[in-house]
């Protein structure tokens, strides 16, 4: 099993470019979500989706869309980016019982100038 | 919902010493609790878990109980190693389609 994958793992942007950040899993789970890393920030959840076809908001979601179309992927997308959302981005994944085990892909490192 | 506390960093400790990392939480019944660890440049992964209270979980020398009287879940390890640098980041269900709270992440340099 591959486990989480994330792509790009770095992407630079300039102001109002818009970009997707791909996730995929393996593992048949059923969850799965975006957060973001700020330094003194901890992880804060950005969108996440309990199954194909549902998503719903997390923390900060504004600037951020998502969809899942598949159980296997559940891309992100920056509308128009800006300086604010420069972070490293993860995905991560788990299955939607038992005791909620995290997954997570190796991030994104995300710089917008 | 539910909720954790970390202890903030960063910790430094020369090689050998003993490691303690508080982590207290607030929760509706008794929920999994987790340790996280992100090494340089990676990923979280999970480093141990206790699924109901008096539990101990462990791995890699690192241990933690799930104490319902104190409700904590401190970190403990009794002679890290330079390897062991890193972000350890408490977490536990927050309740409500899987979503998962994680603490604000504790930085520990190992010195040699």
């Amino acid at each position: 099993n591959a486990g989480v994958t994330q792509t790009p793992k770095f992407q630079v942007l300039k102001t109002g470019q818009s970009m997707t950040l791909q996730c995929a899993q393996d593992m048949n789970h059923e969850y799965m979500s975006w957060y973001r890393q700020d330094p003194g920030m901890g992880l804060r959840l950005i969108h996440y989706s309990v199954g194909a076809g549902i998503t719903d908001q997390g923390e900060v979601p504004n600037g951020y869309n998502v969809s899942r179309s598949t159980t296997e992927d559940f891309p992100l997308r920056l509308l128009s980016a800006a300086p604010s959302q420069t972070s490293v981005y993860f995905c991560a994944s788990s299955y939607a019982s038992g005791d909620y085990e995290q997954y997570f892909g190796p991030g994104t490192r995300l710089t917008v100038t | 919902g539910n909720s954790v506390t970390q202890m903030e960093g960063p910790v430094t400790l020369s090689e050998e010493a003993f490691l303690t990392i508080n982590c207290t939480y607030t929760a509706t019944g008794y929920p999994s609790l987790f340790w996280y660890v992100q090494y340089p440049g990676e990923g979280l992964q999970l480093l141990l878990k206790a699924t109901k209270a008096d539990d101990k979980g462990s791995n890699k020398g690192f241990e933690a109980t799930y104490r319902k009287e104190t409700t904590s879940f401190h970190l403990e390890k009794g002679s890290v190693q330079v390897s062991d640098s890193a972000v350890y980041f408490c977490a536990l269900p927050s309740g409500g389609y899987q979503k998962v709270t994680f603490g604000i992440g504790t930085k520990l340099q190992v010195i040699p």
